[in-house]
């Protein structure tokens, strides 16, 4: 089947420190992998994504690279910020008969950063 | 570009009663929404799978005489909780494919802000 794992949170960093977020995946087919942020109250939004093995998704100092042979997708920033805390998740698109492109989600990872 | 709107944003009822949901594309159409619920501190749980002018595919364990959605045009798709319960109460969010060109190139969900239902 289709499933995404994540590192389980929270993650607590100070401000300018290293970020990574690690996501791998199982799929049946030949998924389009997503990140999405959630901050508190507020419904997702889409961070960033990659679409083939070893494409590179970046937005706002985020980058993920799609990593077909350790079915991985890590998220990584050289540098956060306080408005950087929020919850991150890690997702899936797979196409399949009868498979309307249904996102499947990893878990969720907080992530808090203090000044 | 690619904003999805969600009314209300908050809703408290009381057991019983049936509560609508709206969620509108407002810059691009949507062929297809989706419906999640979300619970505190955990992911999202697809409900189903709206599509427009056809008939939802609700995900297993859903109960689609519970849940009624209705994708009536490219722009919004309504979520009903018919005879909500206090085990209803949750924070549910609804995403829209822009789906302009077609195919998985376009494959993108682009979320609403959040509908949080209280059902006293």
């Amino acid at each position: 089947g289709n499933s995404v794992t994540q590192m389980e949170g929270p993650v607590t960093l100070s401000e300018e420190a290293f970020l990574t977020i690690n996501c791998t995946y199982t799929a049946t087919g030949y998924p389009s992998l997503f990140w999405y942020v959630q901050y508190p109250g507020e419904g997702l939004q889409l961070l960033l994504k990659a679409t083939k093995a070893d494409d590179k998704g970046s937005n706002k100092g985020f980058e993920a690279t799609y990593r077909k042979e350790t079915t991985s997708f890590h998220l990584e920033k050289g540098s956060v910020q306080v408005s950087d805390s929020a919850v991150y998740f890690c997702a899936l698109s797979v196409w399949e008969s009868g498979n309307t492109g249904k996102l499947i989600f990893g878990q969720g990872t907080t992530l808090q950063v203090k000044p | 570009g690619a904003v999805v709107s969600q009314h209300p944003s908050r809703v408290i009822c009381k057991s019983g009663t049936s509560v609508k949901i709206e969620c509108r594309s407002l810059d691009f159409q949507a062929t297809t929404m989706f419906w999640y619920r979300q619970f505190p501190k955990k992911s999202l749980m697809l409900m189903a799978t709206s599509n427009e002018g056809s008939k939802a595919t609700y995900e297993q364990g859903v109960e689609k005489d519970k849940f009624l959605i209705n994708h009536a045009s490219l722009t919004l798709s309504t979520l009903t909780v018919t005879s909500a319960h206090p085990e209803d109460s949750s924070f549910y969010i609804c995403s829209a494919r822009d789906w302009l060109a077609g195919g998985r190139s376009t494959d993108t969900q682009y979320f609403g802000p959040g509908t949080r239902l209280t059902v006293l």
